[in-house]
């Protein structure tokens, strides 16, 4: 298993959308509908955003959606700001019960 | 309001074991249709999904990791526990329990996280 594929790094002006990717395989992203996004900031502990691809738990404000197409599921985030700067991971099962994490993106609000 | 809170040693030497444990608040560790388990994040690395169980004791491991780990919940006492065996250097991460939701990718609450440090 291997670990799903995201850009390092993003950036966007207030106000701005952005769109984060998250590459895997027909085994894992493109084979089930349950991958999660989290937010992390410096020093903190990931927190959901997004789960199931496109729900959002009661609480994450709707600037923040998820989809997913083939292999490549995505984060956007609608008008950005400053205090979206943050790591911004995804995860998706995998099989047997396993899951497994994408790298990481680190988001700047310009 | 749910919440856990990950305890244990903070420096741990090489080759011995890695014990750490989690303490449920705010709900009962046999409730519904969730996982208790652990994921873990090396220093300015990603995360990685380590282990979890259910209450009733079916228990689920990375396959990378899975002949050096072990799960364990305590109903009676709101606790699961992870043991990570042998460890090295590359074991030198933050700590992390979490709630899974069965049957969605539903991982929430997180503790805070717990530094754990592979050094002699």
């Amino acid at each position: 298993q291997s670990a799903l594929t995201q850009p390092a790094s993003v950036s966007g002006s207030p106000g701005q959308s952005i769109t984060i990717s998250c590459t895997g395989t027909s085994s894992d992203v493109g084979g089930h509908n349950y991958v999660s996004w989290f937010q992390q900031h410096p020093g903190k502990a990931p927190k959901l955003l997004i789960y199931d691809v496109s729900s959002r738990p009661s609480g994450v404000s709707i600037r923040f959606s998820g989809s997913k197409s083939g292999n490549t599921a995505s984060l956007t985030i609608s008008g950005l700001q400053a205090e979206d700067e943050a790591d911004y991971h995804c995860m998706s099962y995998a099989s047997s019960f396993t899951w497994l994490f994408g790298g990481g993106t680190k988001l700047t609000v310009l | 309001q749910l919440q856990v809170q990950e305890s244990g040693p903070g420096l741990v030497k090489p080759s011995e074991t890695l014990s750490l444990t989690c303490t449920v608040s705010g709900d009962a560790v046999n409730s519904g249709d969730y996982y208790w388990g652990w994921i873990r994040q090396s220093p300015g690395k990603g995360l990685e999904w380590i282990a979890y169980m259910s209450y009733s004791g079916r228990t689920y491991y990375s396959p990378s990791l899975n002949s050096r780990v072990t799960i364990s919940v305590e109903t009676s006492k709101k606790q699961f526990s992870l043991k990570l065996w042998s460890v090295t250097a590359a074991d030198t991460a933050v700590y992390y329990c979490v709630r899974h939701r069965g049957s969605s990718s539903w991982f929430d609450p997180w503790g805070q996280g717990t530094l754990v440090t592979i050094s002699s």
